[in-house]
């Protein structure tokens, strides 16, 4: 089956530092990523959709200068999350699809802690 | 009021057992739903779509009713490893983004 792959799985830093998270696709070329956050006993909320090539979309009260995603490829998106503070401490997980007709595959989530 | 519900649970049930778990929707006109499962600490996992029909993946059953604007999932012959947190998904157009419900969290006790 398709397969995404993030990196890193888990991240612990200090508050003030940036923190890259990436997202590839292994063996399809996706044309659309997205990028969701997850806090404890919560559900996962959409921050972005990204296209290839193309600037990002973001979902209502994601700031788009504190999360800044680059889609350059069709098999790779890279999430910044720009001098990350301890509220930015969550389970951040990627998905892509080939196309609009395909389902989305996760990827294995990257766990943040800002100290 | 949040666009997909479920009741957060846990539910804690005996092997075995045959369990279900609702999902409501607001959304008349959200196109496309499914079931997904995440186990602790990990990215959710697809379990099944749902159509209007319904449909069945061995101890799976889901239904779709739109007129109620409501999701169901029945486990049969519950297993251990069934234990995970069950999520209701939608999308408000097909190929849509997907909304994510709170998920129901199962615990399956031998």
């Amino acid at each position: 089956g398709a397969v995404v792959s993030q990196h890193p799985s888990r991240v612990i830093c200090k508050s003030g530092t940036s923190v890259k998270i990436e997202c590839r696709s292994l063996d399809f070329q996706a044309t659309t990523m997205f990028w969701y956050r997850q806090f404890p006993k919560q559900s996962l909320m959409l921050m972005a959709t990204s296209n290839e090539g193309s600037k990002a979309t973001y979902e209502q009260g994601v700031e788009k200068d504190k999360f800044l995603i680059n889609h350059a490829s069709l098999t790779l998106s890279t999430l910044t999350v720009t001098s990350a503070h301890p509220e930015d401490s969550s389970f951040y997980i990627c998905s892509a699809r080939a196309d609009s007709n395909q389902p989305q595959h996760f990827g294995d989530g990257t766990r943040l802690s800002i100290l | 009021r949040k666009e997909v519900e479920q009741d957060p649970g846990p539910f804690n049930v005996p092997e075995g057992a045959t369990v279900a778990f609702n999902c409501t929707y607001s959304n008349s006109a959200s196109q496309s739903f499914f079931w997904y499962r995440q186990d602790c600490r990990k990215e959710p996992k697809l379990l099944m779509s749902v159509y209007s029909s319904g449909n069945e993946d061995g101890r799976f059953t889901a239904q779709l009713n739109r007129a109620s604007q409501y999701i169901s999932l029945l486990i049969r012959d519950s297993k251990l490893s069934d234990s995970a947190t069950y999520l209701c998904v939608v999308t408000r157009s097909q190929g849509g983004k997907l909304i994510f419900g709170q998920g129901t969290e199962l615990s399956v006790k031998p």
